[in-house]
């Protein structure tokens, strides 16, 4: 079956430590999506990219960091420099401009700091 | 930037009884999306209104999108207890949805 696979489920890190989420999709989709969850808030969108070998920051970008090397994987690397990074991290894909269509959500990574 | 207001925050209904949560945009949108989220799981796309004063309708669920294209709905008639979870709306702008905070609603049977 076709899906998005975010990996680990769940994530425990060291403050001062860099930490990778792994997103990885088999849909044939381009865009790929990553949003942070906070309780009682929306969505974030932290990077996107709608084409390999390119990404764009969204509204909360900085200490995140990115790679689009492959269709299929969008990994996001959440650094130091992300002063509250306990949150619940989704990944998103959509298949080019097919909005009617909508995103397929991964099942996430909640990640604390400890 | 853009935002996306969605309001009630929470709602708590008895099953059988109605629910309704309103969207609203600061700027036009190209269109608006609705997602449900289950408790401890990820949003799951329902649907899309891309036309100015569309209406759709999903079994117990009804969804409108304005005439200026800046607010939306979704209403549940005669809720269930599996209807439990929160409902995200999106709009569209720019290749990228932003999202409403959510409406989480809570069914007592």
């Amino acid at each position: 079956d076709g899906g998005i696979t975010q990996s680990p489920k769940y994530l425990f890190r060291k403050e001062g430590q860099n930490v990778t989420l792994s997103c990885e999709q088999n849909l044939n989709h381009d865009a790929m999506y990553w949003y942070r969850q906070d309780p009682g808030q929306g969505l974030r969108l932290i990077y996107y990219s709608q084409i390999v070998n390119d990404f764009q920051k969204g509204d909360i970008a900085e200490g995140y960091s990115v790679s689009r090397e492959k269709k299929e994987s969008f990994p996001l690397t959440v650094t130091s420099a992300q002063k509250n990074p306990t949150a619940f991290y989704l990944c998103a894909s959509r298949a080019g401009q097919q909005y009617a269509y909508g995103y397929t959500f991964g099942s996430g990574t909640r990640l604390t700091v400890v | 930037g853009q935002q996306v207001m969605q309001i009630p925050q929470y709602q708590h209904v008895q099953e059988g009884e109605d629910f309704t949560t309103y969207c609203n945009s600061s700027t036009t949108l190209s269109n608006i999306q609705w997602y449900k989220q289950r408790p401890g799981g990820h949003p799951v796309f329902l649907i899309q209104l891309v036309k100015s004063g569309e209406v759709k309708k999903q079994k117990r669920l009804t969804f409108q999108f304005g005439e200026a294209k800046k607010n939306s709905s979704l209403h549940i008639t005669a809720t269930q207890t599996t209807d439990v979870g929160t409902y995200f709306c999106a709009g569209g702008q720019g290749g990228k949805l932003i999202f409403g905070q959510g409406t989480e609603l809570s069914v007592k049977p």
